[in-house]
Formats: C-alpha cells, structure tokens, sequence
C-alpha cells in the first residue's frame, strides 16, 4: 500500500531535549515536504527536499533542521525544543513540486 | 506573496442542504490549485487538481471548478460522513510548494 508513514504519533517532552520525528514514503517520490499545523494559521510549510541531499527552508524553518540522505526518508529534527513549536506536524511527499501531496498521519507534539 | 483566502471558516449544513465553499487566491502563475478533505487528528487527503480557468472536477457529490481568481467546491446533498475540514492549496510556477488556506470546517447534520 501506497503511504507516507511518520513517527511517532504523540510525542510529549520538555524544552531542550533534542528529538526526532521519522518520516517514511514507499512510493519512489523525489519531493518531500514537513508542514506544522496550528489553529487558525492552516499548514506551514517548515522544509522542504526536492531530492536526495537538496533541502531547502520553507516559510517557519527556525528551530528546525532537516536531512535527506536517502529517498525514502526526510526525518525533522528538533535540536532544542522550545513551547511554541507545540503543535501538530505532517509529513508529505510528491512525485514532483507541481503535483497532489501524499500526506502523513501527523505526529502531535507538546513541549513543556 | 501568494495567498490563499478560504470562506467561511466554518459552515453548517442539514442533510440533503447544498452549499459551496469558497476560495480565493493570488499568484502570480497558477501551476495548479488543490483540495483536499481532512478529518480530525488525521493528514490531508487529495481531493482535486484543477490547472487553468473554466476547469471542473467531480468526485461523488463533490464538484471544484475553478476561475482566474477563487475556486469553489460545491457540495450536492451533503451526508454526515462529508463532515470534514476542506483545505485549498495553490502552487504557483516560481514556487516550490503549496501554500495552504487556514480551510473550512464542515458539518452536516443528520
């Protein structure tokens, strides 16, 4: 089956403490993105990854950081979280910038 | 700066009552314009492309149709199960990503 797996799902921590969220596509897609969504504000897109080892910023990229070192995997890294990157986090994937996304099953993160 | 503007930010419909959600946008060269439906606590799920101007899309009883400035869906004899978030997206020519509108809660009520 056709998917874009994350994890984890619910993820609770506390400020500074470094963590990794994975994200997974089985589908061969070069494009691959990381969006958080909050109320209000819809989905931002924090970085993107237009093929292995090419990344780029998207519109919220600080406190993030990002690696592409095989196709299938795009992980988001928080080196030291903070309260307000509280906040629900989707992963998708594209054939090519242009065309529909595939999206993750989101992973909710608290820092506290 | 492309943006994308969604109405009504929520919208509650009875059963079998049609209605229409709004979008409108600015860009400067449309790639592509996209729906998606999202349930709660769950990703984004494609719903339509559409590309150019004059353009429709239907998918049961939804319909996207698209103008050079704002798409609509149209929704024929809503259910309960329509009941969802619907998210516009646009991606212009000289960008590498969608931007999202903040999306329309739907409800429909039995």
């Amino acid at each position: 089956e056709a998917q874009v797996t994350q994890n984890p799902r619910y993820l609770i921590t506390v400020t500074g403490k470094k963590l990794t969220v994975t994200c997974s596509q089985n589908m061969n897609h070069e494009y691959m993105s990381w969006y958080r969504q909050d109320p209000g504000l819809g989905l931002r897109q924090i970085y993107y990854s237009m093929n292995v080892e090419v990344t780029d910023k998207g519109d919220v990229p600080e406190g993030y950081k990002v690696s592409r070192k095989e196709k299938r995997n795009f992980p988001l890294i928080l080196e030291s979280p903070s309260p307000n990157q509280t906040s629900l986090y989707f992963c998708a994937s594209r054939i090519y910038r242009g065309t529909e996304a595939f999206f993750g099953q989101g992973t909710r993160l608290t820092v506290v | 700066e492309d943006q994308v503007t969604q109405s009504p930010e929520a919208l509650r419909l009875q059963e079998g009552e049609s209605s229409s959600l709004n979008c409108s946008y600015t860009v400067s060269g449309l790639r592509g314009l996209f729906w998606y439906r999202q349930d709660p606590g769950k990703g984004p799920e494609f719903l339509f492309t559409l590309y150019s101007a004059g353009e429709e899309k239907e998918k049961e009883r939804l319909k996207a149709t698209l103008t050079k400035k704002e798409s609509f869906l149209h929704i024929t004899a809503p259910k309960p199960e329509d009941s969802a978030t619907y998210l516009c997206a646009v991606q212009a020519d000289n960008n590498n990503d969608m931007r999202f509108g903040a999306g329309t809660r739907l409800t429909v009520k039995p």
